[in-house]
């Protein structure tokens, strides 16, 4: 699998904007960008998914380089729910083997938010 | 709430003790995937099963056998247990088996191994 490198941690202000980095410099055509977010004491939950352009959902908004190298995950107004490890993950679109659809996490950025 | 159920919440057992857990996952979902949270391994896949079928293995012991059954629930069993599998068991289900589908995860079953 494509390797994702991720900072350790963050910090920001509780209602400012938060930018998450992500660096996949090895990076495949066929590799879609996946973001997972893992709240304390609960289970990952999915967050927002891209190939080649920027995605905007109702939780976040993807940004993702030109030459997908890199992609940032953009919180536009963090809130203290907010505060978790964020995974940034790499996935084959192929739908022929089941190997490909695992999750592979690193160990993901801890984002804090201040109040 | 993710649709995702899994049984027990918590387990208490004594090392070479057997246990299983039990996921059901959202309905309409084929995709059952199983990971293991540990403070020192991180979040690591087990296991994938698709519509009753194995897909795929990970980082799966040869102590850990998981099955699929025709109501698309899934079961993972532990046996043989030692204290190094106290961890956080979860259990995720999508649509479908390719890489692009979403994953929905449950809240885990914690294991201790006494």
């Amino acid at each position: 699998d494509a390797k994702t490198t991720q900072p350790n941690s963050m910090e920001s202000n509780e209602e400012e904007p938060v930018h998450l980095p992500c660096n996949h410099s090895t990076i495949s055509g066929t590799d879609y960008i996946h973001w997972y977010r893992q709240l304390p004491s609960q289970g990952p939950e999915y967050v927002i998914h891209g190939l080649t352009s920027n995605v905007n959902n109702r939780m976040a908004s993807l940004a993702i380089a030109e030459d997908r190298k890199s992609s940032t995950l953009i919180l536009h107004r963090a809130t203290l729910r907010d505060a978790a490890v964020y995974y940034c993950i790499l996935r084959s679109t192929s739908t022929s083997t089941g190997a490909n659809s695992k999750l592979t996490f690193g160990k993901g950025i801890t984002l804090s938010v201040r109040p | 709430d993710s649709g995702v159920t899994q049984t027990p919440k918590h387990l208490i057992t004594a090392t070479g003790q057997r246990v299983t857990l039990r996921c059901s996952p959202r309905s309409g979902d084929l995709s059952v995937y199983w990971y293991q949270q540990s403070l020192d391994q991180g979040l690591q896949f087990l296991i994938h099963y698709y519509n009753g079928e194995e897909r795929a293995k990970g980082n799966i012991l040869e102590r850990f056998s998981a099955q699929q059954f025709p109501d698309l629930h899934s079961e993972l069993n532990l046996s043989s247990l030692e204290l190094g599998d106290s961890a956080l068991y979860f259990c995720a289900s999508s649509v479908a088996a390719g890489g692009y589908n979403e994953q929905f995860f449950g809240p885990g079953t914690r294991l201790t191994v006494l």
